[in-house]
């Protein structure tokens, strides 16, 4: 079965850029989403479609898929960008969705 | 606005059962497809259960195939969850979820919590 695998933890000072990596199996032939979750929260999509933003994301959130690797990337990162962080495909065949196992941001 | 409000959490025991409901309200429920997403305490994301918006097609995880059945009443705005032959692995916070067109959950509740009393 396909598995997206994220790094436990990223860390990054404010003002800083984090990359945030998905890998799997040939996964820059897929459509990749991206959620942030806050402690306590529900999730919050941020990106969907590998490249698009939500109404309400700002432009500092971005994403990039090629190859085996997908990446989510927050510029000028700030103390509240601090979460998990989760990827997350869609095979459309068999109508299954499947997520990373998640990455912490720690803003250092 | 988009809301999601889950219900019917609770303390279940081994081999019980368990109706979550999901209150929609803020755009057409009827139009749209549902997800229902779990997490364990302290561990990630992971998604259970799928259903398209006349309800004619679902989809399970592998994990809850079998036992856990979902369905919409587009009348009630409301989406279930039934939960059966539950146990300790089914302890987790449940959300149900939009289903966005390019295959994504673009709206979340707040979640039910399920846990387990032996």
């Amino acid at each position: 079965s396909y598995v997206l695998t994220q790094p436990p933890s990223v860390s990054v000072a404010p003002g800083k850029t984090a990359r945030i990596t998905c890998g799997g199996d040939n996964i820059g032939r897929k459509s990749v989403h991206w959620y942030q979750q806050k402690p306590g929260q529900a999730p919050v999509e941020v990106i969907y479609s590998t490249t698009d933003r939500p109404s309400g994301i700002p432009e500092r959130f971005s994403g990039s898929n090629s190859g085996n690797t997908a990446a989510l990337t927050i510029s000028r990162v700030e103390a509240g960008d601090e979460a998990d962080y989760y990827c997350q495909v869609w095979d459309s065949v068999i109508y299954h969705w499947l997520f990373g196992g998640g990455t912490k941001l720690t803003v250092l | 606005q988009v809301q999601l409000v889950e219900s019917g959490g609770g303390v279940v025991q081994t081999g019980g059962s368990l109706r979550l409901s999901c209150a929609a309200s803020g755009f057409t429920f009827a139009v749209s497809p549902m997800h229902w997403v779990r997490q364990a305490p302290g561990k990630g994301l992971e998604w259970v259960a799928f259903v398209s918006n006349d309800g004619s097609l679902d989809s399970y995880a592998d994990s809850v195939r079998g036992r856990f059945t979902i369905s919409r009443d587009n009348s009630r705005n409301t989406l279930f969850l039934q939960m059966n032959s539950l146990g300790a692995d089914d302890t987790a916070m449940y959300y149900c979820a939009r289903h966005r067109e390019e295959g994504s959950f673009d709206y979340w509740g707040q979640g039910t919590l399920v846990t387990f009393s032996s």
